[in-house]
């Protein structure tokens, strides 16, 4: 069936990078997803990825897919207080109506 | 990115009382759009996709009468939660797709008492 995993939570001090894993079980996947969420918004889409790449890098954010071991990460360098917020991994499986499947989301905490 | 917006951010309504919800794109227009319900500190559940033109389709579990969806346009789609109770207090949020990226509305939280 279909499963997104994350971890709920993880925490860094400012200027570190920030690694958030997810793992999926379905391999029809077609795009994956990271989606920022603060607290009382919406969500905001940060990057999306095509299933056939490997890596997409957009200034500070980094994605790497191992689409093997059904492994999506997303990387923020020099993480700031302003990146504290929740994250959301999600997936669009071929032949779906178009709907994202979500994980429950990574609550990323920024120390400073 | 893409402008989804939502309205009303916020509503109280009394119980058995009707509440609309709108979710347009501002800047683009969406064949498909989504509405999700989230609740605390969990993830999204999606309740029904919405396409222009023709009937939602809802997931298994959440009533068809009880949450009206209409997508008028390509730019607006509508969701009344009829005669609303307590249980019915949520986050809704909805999104619009642009292939292959999805955008989501700032959410609406639904509180009845």
């Amino acid at each position: 069936g279909e499963d997104v995993e994350q971890s709920l939570f993880l925490s860094v001090r400012e200027g570190d990078s920030s690694v958030i894993n997810c793992t999926y079980t379905d391999s029809s996947s077609t795009y994956l997803y990271w989606y920022k969420q603060e607290p009382g918004a919406g969500l905001q889409l940060l990057t999306y990825i095509f299933s056939n790449m490997d890596m997409k890098q957009d200034q500070r954010l980094t994605v790497l897919l191992n689409k093997k071991d059904k492994h999506l990460s997303l990387r923020i360098a020099d993480t700031q207080t302003g990146d504290s917020a929740i994250y959301f991994c999600a997936e669009k499986l071929l032949g779906s109506q178009g709907n994202l499947i979500f994980g429950k989301g990574t609550k990323l905490s920024v120390k400073p | 990115g893409a402008v989804v917006s939502q309205h009303p951010s916020r509503v109280i309504c009394k119980s058995g009382t009707s509440v609309k919800i709108e979710c347009r794109s501002l800047d683009f227009q969406a064949t498909t759009m989504f509405w999700y319900r989230q609740f605390p500190k969990q993830s999204l559940m999606l309740m029904a996709t919405s396409n222009e033109g023709s009937k939602a389709t809802y997931e298994q579990g959440v009533e068809k009468d009880k949450f009206l969806i209409n997508h008028a346009s390509l730019t607006l789609s509508t969701l009344t939660v009829t005669s609303a109770h307590p249980e019915d207090s949520s986050f809704y949020i909805c999104s619009a797709q642009t292939p292959p990226m999805e955008f989501f509305g700032p959410g609406t939280r639904l509180t009845v008492l």
